[in-house]
């Protein structure tokens, strides 16, 4: 099955700092990926979405500013978390678009999710 | 706006017992998928489904679609410890690609 990696799995830093986030999809390439913030015990909320090549499209609410996203590569967005608060303490999951060709033509786009990375803000 | 809805929230049984996830919503959606998460992990596709009316079954879990693709419904036969965790359903809207999550539900199998 498709593999989507993330970088750190966890990482706890000062109020102020800013914090790198990277995700890769390891055997396929995706010219979209996403951001999702999940809080404890709740389902996954999409912040943005990350095109490659070209700006991201953040969903309402999400501060762009704040979150800053980056497509390089078919492989690899980067997710920047600027000036974290503890409020932006979260667990933070990508996912990589595997287009496929269903059946008679069709499409059966599907997320491969990464591991997440648990982000606490001191 | 949480389209779609999943019941139950909750869910804790005997191992051996049977159990049904729901997702419902008002929306039709292209195509939905079947996640399940543990704590501290990503989503791991499970299932799915495109075709209205269609059921899928993925060893002691069977999964179908609604026929007119607005809901989705998940049964466990002979449920076990190792089926713990968090169930997520998600749709996929034509024309678009962003998933719709739904709302969750956490199953925990006793031994």
């Amino acid at each position: 099955g498709a593999v989507v990696s993330q970088h750190p799995s966890w990482v706890i830093c000062k109020s102020g700092t800013s914090v790198k986030i990277e995700c890769r999809s390891l055997d396929f390439q995706a010219t979209t990926m996403f951001w999702y913030r999940q809080f404890p015990k709740q389902s996954l909320m999409l912040m943005a979405t990350s095109n490659e090549g070209s700006k991201a499209t953040y969903e309402q609410g999400v501060e762009k500013d704040k979150f800053l996203i980056n497509h390089a590569s078919l492989t690899l967005s980067t997710l920047t978390v600027t000036s974290a608060h503890p409020e932006d303490s979260s667990f933070y999951i990508c996912s990589a678009l595997n287009r496929n060709e269903g059946l008679a033509g069709g499409r059966t786009d599907t997320q491969y999710f990464g591991p997440g990375t648990r982000l606490t803000v001191l | 706006t949480q389209l779609l809805e999943q019941s139950p929230q909750f869910l804790s049984i005997q191992e051996g017992e049977n159990l049904t996830v729901y997702c419902n919503s008002s929306s039709v959606f292209s195509s939905l998928q079947w996640y399940r998460q543990e704590p501290g992990e990503g989503p791991v596709l499970l299932v799915t489904v495109v075709t209205g009316g269609e059921v899928k079954k993925l060893k002691r879990l069977t999964f179908q679609f609604g026929d007119a693709r607005k809901d989705s419904s998940l049964h466990i036969t002979a449920a076990q410890p190792g089926d713990t965790g968090l169930y997520l359903c998600a749709g996929v809207r034509s024309g678009t690609y962003k998933y719709i999550f739904g709302t969750g539900t956490r199953l925990k199998v006793l031994a």
